[in-house]
């Protein structure tokens, strides 16, 4: 059974660091993997998403890389702002017949400190 | 375009009431999903719908029920409310893979 997780579950930064969010997976056997950003009260927007074929995509100041021989992606927040405090979350597509039906973690709560 | 749109936003439900939550997206998308948030339990699946009517169980679908006889619409019933379904509800749609979310409702059973 497919399983996510999210490491770590909270993370507060100064502005204007270079971080990195941590997405694993448990079966390597996925479809595509996705980030989302999620504001207090509000609904979840889609970042990136990343085909099991592509290694990374890029959005300004966001890169996400997938390697699924290790069960592992990472999001890239480069020169962070206080606009960037969120809750960020991935997940998977797990496979081709199912591909749109999402396995989730529980994301990281970011906190960028002017 | 207004994208997904989910009414009402807050509602309180007595033990035993039953409600439907409104979804609807304007990107004629055929793939629209309904997931439920608790804390610290991530995004479940409640159902979801490949089109016009065609609809499917998720992870969670027990105590629900949907219908799709649009493209456009997507309703969440709950019959006989229950406290373990106070939670937020999100509907999502997508052409393909990415998943446009609409802002939620915040559901509480009491």
């Amino acid at each position: 059974k497919q399983e996510v997780t999210q490491i770590p579950a909270a993370l507060s930064v100064p502005e204007g660091e270079n971080l990195v969010l941590n997405c694993s997976f448990t079966d390597s056997a996925i479809y595509n993997l996705q980030w989302f950003r999620q504001d207090p009260g509000k609904g979840l927007t889609s970042l990136l998403l990343i085909q099991s074929s592509q290694r990374e995509q890029t959005s300004g100041r966001l890169n996400a890389s997938l390697d699924k021989s290790s069960g592992r992606s990472t999001l890239y927040i480069a020169a962070s702002q206080p606009g960037d405090s969120a809750t960020y979350l991935c997940a998977v597509g797990p496979g081709a017949g199912n591909n749109r039906k999402l396995i989730w973690g529980l994301g990281t709560s970011l906190a960028v400190n002017p | 375009n207004a994208g997904v749109t989910q009414t009402p936003k807050f509602r309180i439900l007595k033990i035993g009431q039953s409600m439907t939550l409104q979804c609807t997206q304007d990107m004629n998308h055929n793939y629209m999903y309904w997931y439920r948030q608790d804390p610290g339990m991530g995004l479940k699946l409640i159902y979801y719908s490949v089109g016009a009517g065609i609809t499917d169980k998720g992870e969670v679908p027990n105590g629900y029920n949907v219908s799709r006889s649009t493209t456009e619409d997507f309703p969440l019933r709950l019959e006989l409310a229950a406290p373990s379904q106070t939670s937020v509800y999100f509907c999502a749609s997508s052409y393909v893979d990415e998943q446009y979310f609409g802002p939620g409702t915040r559901l509480t059973v009491t």
